[in-house]
């Protein structure tokens, strides 16, 4: 089976732009959570799709959203970029995302905001 | 609330010797606890995972990690390491009725020749 995929790997953007990125789920997973990776912050959870739902999220502004497509495909989008949301974003999915199902991690996106 | 700690930012050992990456938990119910490894410019691989079974859990690559309900720890261990083995490594917790994830602050894994 093909792994999590993320597009694109890198991006760079300017502040006040705006941004979309792209998480394909291992085939057959239905509930995809995004994560935010920075040296000071570590790695946070951003939210969790289930069936096109978000059923958690995390403590971001209200400037991350996210959503999720029928096929479970799963979009995060950044507006308003600034500069401290130079990151790493992961994409991680399981199956039903049952707390004990094992989350799955795609290679992330490296975002760099100028 | 839960939350996770890693006592050591960095840890340097020789090729051959033993790992141990320590990690302490804090959670209101019984946890599912995992370790995920990162190398360089590369996404999260799952080492292990505890979810209230055997509380020796065998992971890939020649890691387990006991759980330890009474000291709440769940550290990383391999009795030879490896120079592959150099990479940053994370304890994390399952929130009790939620889906998300929650990282400790990493430790990475220096290996020396």
């Amino acid at each position: 089976k093909a792994g999590v995929t993320q597009t694109p790997r890198y991006l760079i953007k300017t502040r006040g732009q705006q941004v979309t990125l792209s998480c394909s789920p291992i085939s057959g997973h239905r509930s995809v959570s995004w994560y935010q990776q920075t040296p000071g912050q570590g790695l946070q959870f951003l939210f969790e799709y289930f069936s096109e739902t978000q059923r958690n999220k995390g403590n971001f502004p209200g400037r991350f959203s996210g959503r999720q497509f029928s096929n479970s495909r799963s979009e995060m989008n950044v507006s308003t970029l600034e500069l401290g949301d130079s990151a790493l974003y992961l994409c991680a999915s399981t199956p039903s995302g049952a707390l004990t199902d094992t989350q799955y991690f795609g290679p992330g996106t490296r975002l760099t905001v100028l | 609330a839960q939350s996770v700690t890693q006592l050591d930012s960095h840890v340097s050992v020789s090729e051959g010797t033993p790992v141990l990456l320590r990690c302490n938990y804090s959670s209101s119910y019984s946890p599912s606890l995992f370790w995920y490894v990162q190398h360089p410019n590369k996404g999260l691989q799952l080492l292990l995972k505890y979810t209230s079974a055997a509380t020796l859990v065998k992971g890939i690559n020649g890691f387990e990690a006991e759980f330890k309900k009474s000291e709440t720890s769940f550290h990383l261990t391999k009795p030879s390491a490896h120079m592959s083995d150099a990479a940053e490594y994370f304890c994390v917790v399952r929130m009790d009725s939620s889906y998300k994830l929650i990282f400790g602050s990493g430790t990475r894994l220096l290996v020396r020749p």
